[in-house]
């Protein structure tokens, strides 16, 4: 079955730091992959996907990631935090037809100290 | 600006009383979901509508239903809400099945008294 595994509940980095939050995935074909940010009480903002070709993808706000098919792993990368990155950010495998359902992780809970 | 919009964004109501959450979109995407998210959880697909073709997830509860009456608007009905129904509902849209994502709507939190 698929399914989505966020290892770290919780993150605190300093504001300016650089980030990486794990995503490690479990899926049998070639995965459609996402990164969704959600800030407290809001909706869910589509960050970047991966489909195919470059194993690198930019995103919004400056986030990037990588999808490592030999790890199973879709990393989310942002070289310099700022305050206002501070959210859950929440990794998902499409899966189902076509890639219609969505199999999110538990989410990373991101805080930004000053 | 283009955008999903789900009203009323706070919904209050009694345990058994029937409640209806409310999703637009002028996006004019072909697919509209429910996602049900609990607190500190992930959110959980319901179901979805593509186009006038109806979707049910194989776990979720038959007290929930779907009406989608046109293209713009999808409506989530729970017919006797539990105490354990009081989350946020996530109302999202994708042009296609799947492949290019899914655009959310800001959410309505329900709460169950």
């Amino acid at each position: 079955a698929q399914s989505v595994t966020q290892p770290d509940i919780h993150i605190t980095v300093s504001e300016g730091a650089s980030l990486e939050l794990r995503c490690n995935y479990s899926y049998g074909a070639t995965p459609y992959l996402f990164w969704y940010v959600q800030s407290p009480g809001q909706g869910l903002q589509l960050l970047l996907k991966y489909f195919s070709g470059d194993t690198l993808v930019q995103g919004i706000k400056g986030f990037e990631a990588e999808f490592k098919r030999s790890q199973s792993s879709f990393n989310l990368r942002k070289p310099s935090v700022h305050w206002s990155d501070a959210a859950e950010y929440f990794c998902a495998v499409g899966a189902g037809q076509a890639g219609t359902a969505l199999i999110f992780g538990k989410g990373t809970t991101l805080s930004v100290s000053s | 600006d283009a955008m999903v919009i789900q009203n009323p964004r706070y919904q209050v109501t009694q345990f058994g009383k029937p409640v209806t959450l409310s999703c637009s979109q002028t996006l004019n995407h072909n697919v509209m979901y429910w996602y049900q998210q609990k607190s500190s959880q992930a959110p959980k697909l319901l179901f979805h509508y593509y186009d006038k073709d109806f979707n049910n997830e194989a776990d979720t509860p038959d007290n929930f239903q779907s009406r989608r009456p046109n293209t713009s608007f999808c409506f989530l009905d729970i017919r006797s809400p539990g105490l354990g129904d009081a989350a946020m509902y996530l109302c999202a849209t994708s042009p296609e099945r799947g492949s290019l994502g899914q655009y959310f709507g800001p959410g309505t939190r329900l709460t169950v008294t």
